[in-house]
């Protein structure tokens, strides 16, 4: 069965350090894959997709994500993290009409 | 600044009684999501649709809950009879189909509590 893996339920940084949330996927056939985020209270908030063309994804609030398909890996990084980036963050792959969502990962950002 | 709206935001009853939580869509987007979030369970995607017909509802218990859009600019989920184990937090997300993919725009939620 197809599932999306998100390495870490909680990540802690600091403020100004790299934030690396991790997501793998497990379909065979390249997927269409999303970055969600929900602040607390909220629904969840697109921050970037991949769909087709370049592995290399920018998304708001200066996060970016890479699609590697040797690895079946989405992982997504900001250089430097804010406190306005606490959160958690959702990794979700669709593929023949089904979506998958991750566990989610709740990102803590210490001053 | 067009959104999905979700009533009511809040929902407080008792066991055994009908629950009855609305979305309206944005206006255009053709499919309509619902899912449940509890702190147990996480994020759970209930059931969506596309042009009003459900494609894909496997995650949605059929014994009490059911999901219906009687026009595109309301989508229903109902359940009947409630149990304290529904509590949880229910989002209706809306989004248009291009490109072969979806893109979601989520609702308030609607916090159900059920005594």
């Amino acid at each position: 069965a197809q599932s999306v893996t998100q390495l870490g339920s909680h990540v802690s940084v600091s403020e100004g350090a790299l934030v690396l949330l991790r997501c793998n996927y497990s379909s065979s056939v390249p997927p269409y894959l999303f970055w969600y985020v929900q602040y607390p209270n909220q629904g969840l908030q697109l921050l970037l997709k991949y769909t087709t063309g370049a592995t290399l994804v920018k998304g708001i609030n200066g996060f970016e994500a890479e699609f590697k398909k040797s690895e079946t890996s989405f992982h997504l990084t900001k250089p430097s993290a804010h406190m306005s980036d606490a959160a958690e963050y959702f990794c979700v792959e669709y593929n023949f009409n089904k979506f998958y969502f991750g566990s989610g990962t709740k990102l803590n950002v210490k001053p | 600044d067009a959104r999905v709206t979700q009533t009511p935001r809040h929902k407080v009853t008792e066991m055994g009684q009908e629950v009855t939580m609305r979305c309206q869509p944005i206006l255009g987007h053709n499919t309509v999501f619902w899912y449940r979030q509890t702190m147990m369970q996480g994020l759970e995607l209930l059931a969506y649709f596309r042009n009003r017909a459900p494609l894909d509802d496997s995650g949605m218990p059929k014994d009490r809950f059911s999901a219906e859009m009687p026009d595109a600019t309301l989508a229903t989920l109902k359940i009947q009879p409630s149990e304290p184990r529904d509590s949880a937090v229910y989002f209706c997300a809306s989004g248009p189909y291009s490109g072969g993919y979806n893109e979601q725009f989520f609702g308030p939620g609607t916090r159900l509590t059920v005594l």
